[in-house]
C-alpha cells in the first residue's frame, strides 16, 4: 500500500524568505510523486511533478521540489515566498506498477502555508 | 479551454435521503477520479474510470455508494440512504492515463467540488 506524510500541519515564513514544504512517502517500486494547492473554496491545482530524471523539478508560480530517493522524500520550496502563497498544500504519490490501482492518487493530509507581510 | 465542472456546488439533504453528484470532465480525457475530501484532510480517493469502465473502485466505502459514466464522459456519483458521516466535499478529477500498468504519469485536473452535507 502506498502513503503520504506530510509531518508539519502548518508552517509560517515572512515574505521573502525562503520556504520548504515537507513531504516523505512510502510506495512500492519507483514513484509518480505531486504537488497539489488549495486555495480556499476552490478545487486542488496542480503545481509540479516527478516522473523520472533530474531530481530537481520546476512548477507553476516559482515553486520546485527536490527528489530523494534514499530519503524517500518530495520536499516543495521556493527560493523568496510571497504573501499570495498562502494556501493549503498537498503532496501527493502513485507507484509507477500499480495494477489496476495504477490510476489512484493517495494524498498527505496536507499542510497549511502562511507566509507573513 | 473549459476545466472539470461539478454540479451542484452544494447540496443539503436529511439523513437516509438519496443523492447524485454530476462531473463533467475535461474534454478527451480518459480517466476520471471521484475522491472525497473531509474537513482537514486531503483527498481520499473512491474511485477512477478508464473510459466507461471502473478500472478500480476499491475506495468506495461501502455498498451505498455508486458511480457510473456510461458514455465514457460524463460521471454520476450516487449516494444511497445518507448518513451524517458522509457530508464532506466530493471532489472528480480528470486525466490523460497512459497505459497500465505504467502510465499513471500525467497530473490530474480536479473539479470545484459539491459540498455535500447531511443534516
Amino acid at each position: 500500500a502506498q502513503s503520504v506524510a506530510q509531518p508539519e500541519d502548518q508552517v509560517n515564513v515572512a515574505e521573502g524568505n525562503p520556504l520548504t514544504v515537507k513531504c516523505t512517502y512510502s510506495v512500492s517500486g519507483n514513484p509518480y510523486l505531486f504537488w497539489y494547492v488549495q486555495y480556499p473554496n476552490r478545487g486542488l491545482q496542480f503545481l509540479l511533478k516527478y516522473i523520472t530524471g533530474d531530481n530537481l523539478v520546476k512548477g507553476s508560480y516559482g515553486f520546485e521540489a527536490e527528489f530523494n530517493k534514499s530519503q524517500t522524500s518530495f520536499h516543495l520550496k521556493k527560493p523568496s515566498a510571497l504573501v499570495s502563497d498562502s494556501a493549503l498544500y498537498f503532496c501527493a504519490v502513485r507507484p509507477h506498477a500499480g495494477g489496476t490501482s495504477y490510476g489512484k492518487l493517495t494524498f498527505g493530509q496536507g499542510t497549511i502555508l502562511t507566509v507573513h507581510p | 479551454g473549459a476545466g472539470v465542472s461539478q454540479t451542484p456546488s452544494n447540496k443539503v439533504t436529511e439523513k437516509g435521503k438519496y443523492v447524485e453528484l454530476r462531473c463533467d470532465p475535461i474534454s478527451g480525457h480518459t480517466a476520471l477520479y471521484w475522491y472525497r475530501q473531509s474537513l482537514g484532510q486531503g483527498p481520499e480517493f473512491l474511485i477512477y474510470f478508464q473510459g466507461t469502465g471502473a478500472a478500480d473502485d476499491s475506495g468506495l466505502p461501502n455498498d451505498r455508494f455508486f458511480a457510473v459514466r456510461p458514455e465514457g464522459s460524463v460521471s454520476t456519483l450516487k449516494i444511497q440512504r445518507t448518513e451524517r458521516g458522509d457530508s464532506a466535499v466530493y471532489l472528480c478529477a480528470s486525466s490523460l492515463l497512459g497505459r497500465a500498468p505504467t502510465g499513471g504519469y500525467n497530473e490530474q485536473f480536479f473539479g470545484p467540488g459539491t459540498r455535500l452535507t447531511v443534516l
